[in-house]
């Protein structure tokens, strides 16, 4: 089993929806709860970045964060063309005495017009 | 301020050659990655140097050495080019090591035949 799981899609939607994208993970070790959006042919770059549980908003993107659950999820609101993108979670924290920097497969996402 | 840059962007090697891929940040970041993206397997981490002089192995460090020339800039050399090694390499850097976000270069495109 993989530490980090993330559908792969491809996801596609209408211009304007509300996007849900997601990622489990099985080490309750893991602190630190970031997405990535990476363009076609291009590096990714930070999204989000979150600490422990909680919500954290920035304009038309919310990350929540349930470890309890083990649970993370990014949501796009009013979603637009542009948002079309591979998005990549990643979260790190302390293992067997080294800290652990992990990322998910990445979820291609496309945004209708 | 260019952020992360790497050389080359594209590069096609035959099995057995050598190369170097080089990565520079002009952002005083004391931390640096090497990670490897391949399809359905994600960012794996190659090498990384917590900081100036130090170097330590990632999840998929055989082929591949590296070198922290000084705080701005970290290679990455495979000595003997196998197929296996045909990915997109991205380097990063952050100033905290693995509980700090990381920023990413625009990745150099390697085929090996």
């Amino acid at each position: 089993q993989k530490e980090v799981e993330q559908d792969p899609g491809p996801l596609s939607v209408p211009e304007g929806a509300i996007v849900s994208l997601n990622c489990t993970y099985s080490n309750s070790a893991f602190q630190y709860f970031m997405w990535y959006r990476q363009y076609s042919r291009k590096g990714p770059e930070l999204l989000m970045y979150t600490y422990s549980s909680g919500n954290k908003e920035d304009g038309r993107f919310t990350a929540q964060v349930d470890k309890s659950s083990k649970y993370i999820s990014l949501f796009i609101r009013d979603s637009q063309p542009s948002d079309s993108a591979t998005y990549l979670c990643a979260m790190s924290g302390p293992t067997s005495g080294t800290y652990k920097y992990i990322f998910g497969t990445g979820t291609r996402l496309k945004v209708l017009a | 301020n260019a952020g992360v840059t790497q050389t080359p962007k594209f590069q096609v090697l035959k099995t057995g050659q050598s190369m170097t891929l080089q990565c520079a940040q002009d952002m005083n970041h004391n931390s640096m990655y090497w990670y490897r993206q391949d399809p359905g397997m994600g960012l794996r981490l190659i090498y990384y140097s917590a900081s100036e002089g130090t170097t330590d192995k990632g999840e998929v460090p055989n082929g591949y050495n590296v070198s922290r020339l000084n705080k701005r800039e970290f290679s990455l050399r495979l000595e003997s080019a196998a197929p296996s090694q045909t990915s997109v390499y991205f380097c990063a850097s952050n100033t905290q090591g693995f509980a700090d976000t990381q920023y990413f270069g625009p990745g150099t495109r390697l085929t090996v035949l």
